[in-house]
């Protein structure tokens, strides 16, 4: 199985922030990784799929970089809605997500 | 518009058995897979398992090979998690989420049924 290292498992900060969270796994994916968004009581929201693709209607704030093995999620200035927790998961055979980033505010 | 409708909550007591559903519409049903994922309560995603409703072929996580079963009815669009003998540990929220099969873009998910299992 491929596991799938997210960190920081939480993270504080404040409107206006540049945010990174990476996730590292056990062995290469290619650019087969996905990240979503995931607030209280919510199914997940897809942001990024193939590591940099941002989904459709998804704000450009955010991005994604990587290939094979590291991975990161950047929020370019981090805004009131984005407090939530954040999941990266791969794709590459069947599917395993990372821990999760809680992002709360400072 | 693509969506993925499941079943309402349920309330169980141990050693009884369940079904949920995940009926989807906007789409032709037979071209992505549907996965099933859980989430207990305060905790992360994990994955269970999918199916491929064209031919109701099934890949199963190993945590949960055995304890669930995962199918499909193409004819009415929807996809099946059940258990034959639930415990209280199998209490969670379950998704289902549509996967394209040829470039595993899953972009819809379904609104989450919560299961409680308790005596």
């Amino acid at each position: 199985d491929i596991q799938m290292t997210q960190s920081p498992s939480t993270l504080s900060a404040s409107v206006g922030d540049r945010v990174t969270i990476t996730c590292r796994a056990s062995q290469s994916i290619s650019s087969w990784l996905a990240w979503y968004q995931q607030k209280p009581g919510k199914a997940p929201k897809l942001l990024i799929y193939k590591a940099s693709s941002l989904e459709s209607g998804v704000p450009s704030r955010f991005s994604g970089s990587g290939f094979g093995t590291e991975f990161t999620l950047t929020i370019s200035s981090l805004q009131p809605d984005d407090f939530a927790t954040y999941y990266c998961q791969q794709y590459n055979s069947y599917w395993t997500f990372g821990q999760g980033t809680k992002v709360e505010i400072k | 518009e693509v969506q993925l409708v499941q079943s309402g909550a349920e309330v169980k007591k141990p050693g009884e058995s369940l079904r949920i559903s995940c009926k989807g519409s906007g789409y032709s049903f037979t071209n992505y897979w549907i996965s099933w994922v859980r989430q207990m309560p305060g905790k992360d995603l994990e994955w269970m398992g999918r199916i491929d409703p064209s031919d109701s072929y099934t890949n199963y996580s190993p945590s949960f090979q055995g304890h669930v079963t995962i199918s499909a009815d193409r004819s009415i669009s929807t996809a099946y998690l059940q258990w034959s003998s639930l415990k209280a540990s199998d209490t969670a929220m379950y998704y289902c989420a549509r996967q394209d099969i040829l470039t595993g873009h899953t972009g819809y998910w379904g609104q989450g049924t919560l299961v409680t299992v308790s005596s």
